[in-house]
């Protein structure tokens, strides 16, 4: 199975902040990556797949990139409402496997 | 309107089975690959399992395979058996077009909550 190691695990960070996500597969997984921000109590929202498409309605701030074993979710200034959870999901091969996730918190 | 709704989780006792649905309204479900993911509580993201659009082809993940089977008809099925407090968490169905456009797990249900305890 692939695994995916994700990080940091938790981060603190302020509004206006540059913050970075970074994923890394154990073994290639062309562009088949994708990320997913999940608030408390919520069900998670998908933000990128592709490694770097941009799901329509999602701003702008949030930027992917990288392909093969390594990926970053970049949020270019750190709005309020981005304080959540971020999880990176390969989708190369069966079974797919999720990072152990990112929670950004308020510094 | 369009969702994904499951349903049938519950409180259970180890060794017990289990069967969650995932239904569809406001689209047509036959035309979407359907997978499962689920989360324990406070953890993260675990995958579960997947069913092709015609159901031909399943494929689940190692925790849960030889105990756990995907159907489909007109509702994705999960049955869960010989249940382990491990696989307590709420249980997510998600729709993905069977290629990588706007629709690929764009849409999740809710949720259906699994307890497994004695």
């Amino acid at each position: 199975d692939i695994q995916m190691t994700q990080s940091p695990s938790a981060m603190s960070a302020s509004v206006g902040d540059r913050v970075t996500i970074t994923c890394r597969a154990s073994q290639g997984i062309s562009n088949y990556l994708a990320w997913f921000q999940q608030k408390p109590g919520k069900v998670p929202k998908r933000l990128i797949y592709a490694a770097s498409s941009l799901q329509s309605g999602v701003p702008s701030r949030f930027s992917g990139s990288g392909s093969g074993t390594e990926f970053t979710l970049t949020i270019s200034s750190l709005q309020p409402e981005d304080f959540a959870t971020y999880y990176c999901l390969q989708h190369n091969t069966y079974p797919w496997t999720f990072g152990q996730g990112t929670k950004v918190e308020i510094k | 309107q369009v969702q994904l709704v499951e349903s049938g989780g519950g409180v259970v006792q180890p060794g017990t089975s289990l069967r969650l649905s995932c239904a569809a309204s406001g689209f047509t479900l036959s035309d979407y690959v359907i997978h499962w993911i689920r989360q324990a509580p406070g953890k993260g993201l675990e995958w579960v399992a997947v069913i092709s659009k015609d159901g031909s082809r399943q494929y689940y993940a190692d925790s849960v395979k030889g105990r756990c089977t995907i159907s489909r008809d007109n509702t994705v099925y999960l049955q869960m058996n010989s249940l382990r407090p491990e696989d307590t968490g709420v249980y997510y169905c998600a729709r993905d077009p069977g290629h990588l456009d706007e629709r690929w797990l764009d849409l999740w249900g809710q949720g259906t909550l699994v307890t497994v305890s004695s």
